[in-house]
């Protein structure tokens, strides 16, 4: 099956700062979604994003399709977004099929 | 839009019983849900496709008579497990795509459920 990387796999904030999460993958896909993981473990949607650049609020993603990566932007990180952050993809077989990746856990600190 | 509840959200049992968990599409209907499985601090792993009217379709080293998966109508998907024991403690979660939303592709997840089986 697809392979997910990501990366780093922790990730220690202080509030106000900027960060960048990567996740690779192995193969071609048709769908490559990005959610957060709140503590009580809730997955909230943050981008459907195969390719291109998305913006909502402080966060931002891109997807170059071609060479496998996507990049999750945090800018003026605050407390709330704390949590892990997952990247999952499905293959051009099977648009619905998602494999996560290991998640990176963002910590921001007062 | 796109809300997906799921019952019980924490359930603990002993071991032997069985245990039901229920996942509902509430505002859209879902011809297909999948239900995916959470050990602490890892990944999810995908169990199942639950597919309305039709048998579910299990992943590699998911024992399909151990996780029960019924998807009776649109809004409504049930993962049963049956004499549960220890090791099937875990977090559950289920998700839900919308055939006719804007964005089809696009699963969306409900709460989970923490089984603890004593």
């Amino acid at each position: 099956g697809i392979q997910v990387e990501q990366s780093p796999p922790d990730l220690i904030l202080q509030e106000g700062a900027n960060s960048t999460l990567r996740c690779n993958f192995s193969d071609s896909v048709n769908n490559l979604q990005w959610f957060h993981q709140n503590p009580w473990g809730q997955l909230i949607n943050l981008f459907y994003i195969p390719s291109g650049t998305k913006q909502n609020g402080r966060l931002s993603a891109t997807t170059v399709a071609t060479e496998r990566y996507s990049l999750l932007y945090i800018s003026s990180s605050q407390t709330t977004d704390s949590g892990v952050y997952f990247c999952a993809v499905a293959p051009r077989s099977n648009d619905y099929k998602l494999s996560f990746g290991a998640g990176t856990t963002v910590t921001v600190r007062a | 839009g796109a809300v997906v509840s799921q019952h019980p959200s924490r359930v603990i049992c002993k071991s032997g019983t069985s245990v039901k968990i229920e996942c509902r599409s509430l505002d859209f209907q879902a011809t297909t849900m999948f239900w995916y499985r959470q050990f602490p601090k890892q990944s999810l792993m995908l169990m199942a496709t639950s597919n309305e009217g039709s048998k579910a379709t299990y992943e590699q080293g998911v024992e399909k008579d151990k996780f029960l998966i019924n998807h009776a109508s649109l809004t409504l998907s049930t993962l049963t497990v049956t004499s549960a024991h220890p090791e099937d403690s875990s977090f559950y979660i289920c998700s839900a795509r919308d055939p006719r939303g804007l964005r089809t592709d696009t699963q969306y997840f409900g709460p989970g459920t923490r089984l603890t089986v004593l």
